[in-house]
């Protein structure tokens, strides 16, 4: 069975700071995607970054990068030039290749601080 | 881009009632949509995965025959709350696959989210 876990409840940040969240994951899979997906207030779902397991080169979005150590099942996601509106709860989660669910970890909430 | 729209978004409903809730994908075809359950300030617990004419798969320790699953359509699928209690009073979001890469390892695009309360 696949794990996803996330040890920092909450965190916090001040605007403009880079803040790194971390996640760490179990799977028996070898096909299998990571993804960082962001939970504001209105509780939409919003994709912040996708991961695929087979590449070695760490994923890139604008401000959002991630740290993906394979051989020590860690994902984690850096915030560069933090913004208010990055404040929310971020989920990382694990993706089967082969049934295409997701297992979600706890959550981590992000303050962004003015 | 990968829409995923819900309705209601909001329903208060009474014990022992049903209610349906809908999902669908407005501008790609989903042949798979999925399930999910969220308690306050907790994460989103699978619940089961819908595809398109046959039978939806359910999470372990989800009951079949309280959330009704029927994916209809490759743009539609619909959870439906049998017989409604308040333990039943949760957020419920759907997703679906975004159909851009082949399959299970397309990207999952989220509803909105409806939160059901059962007086």
């Amino acid at each position: 069975a696949q794990t996803v876990t996330q040890s920092q409840p909450e965190m916090s940040v001040q605007e403009a700071e880079t803040v790194t969240l971390s996640c760490t994951y179990d799977t028996s899979e070898n096909n299998y995607y990571l993804f960082w997906y962001k939970q504001p207030p209105s509780r939409q779902m919003i994709l912040v970054i996708r991961q695929e397991a087979y590449k070695q080169q760490n994923a890139t979005e604008n401000r959002f990068s991630v740290n993906f150590q394979k051989a020590a099942k860690s994902f984690s996601l850096k915030i560069s030039d933090s913004q208010l509106g990055d404040t929310a709860m971020y989920f990382c989660a694990h993706g089967s290749g082969n049934t295409g669910k997701l297992i979600f970890g706890q959550g981590t909430t992000l303050q962004v601080k003015p | 881009g990968a829409v995923v729209s819900q309705h209601p978004s909001r329903v208060i409903c009474k014990s022992g009632t049903s209610v349906k809730i809908e999902c669908r994908s407005l501008d790609f075809q989903a042949t798979t949509m999925f399930w999910y359950r969220q308690f306050p300030k907790q994460s989103l617990m699978l619940m089961a995965t819908s595809n398109e004419g046959s039978k939806a798969t359910y999470e372990q320790g989800v009951e079949k025959d309280k959330f009704l699953i029927n994916h209809a359509s490759l743009t539609l699928s619909t959870l439906t709350v049998t017989s409604a209690h308040p333990e039943d009073s949760s957020f419920y979001i759907c997703s679906a696959n975004s159909g851009t890469s082949g399959g299970a390892v397309d990207t999952q695009y989220f509803g909105p989210g409806t939160r059901l309360t059962v007086l």
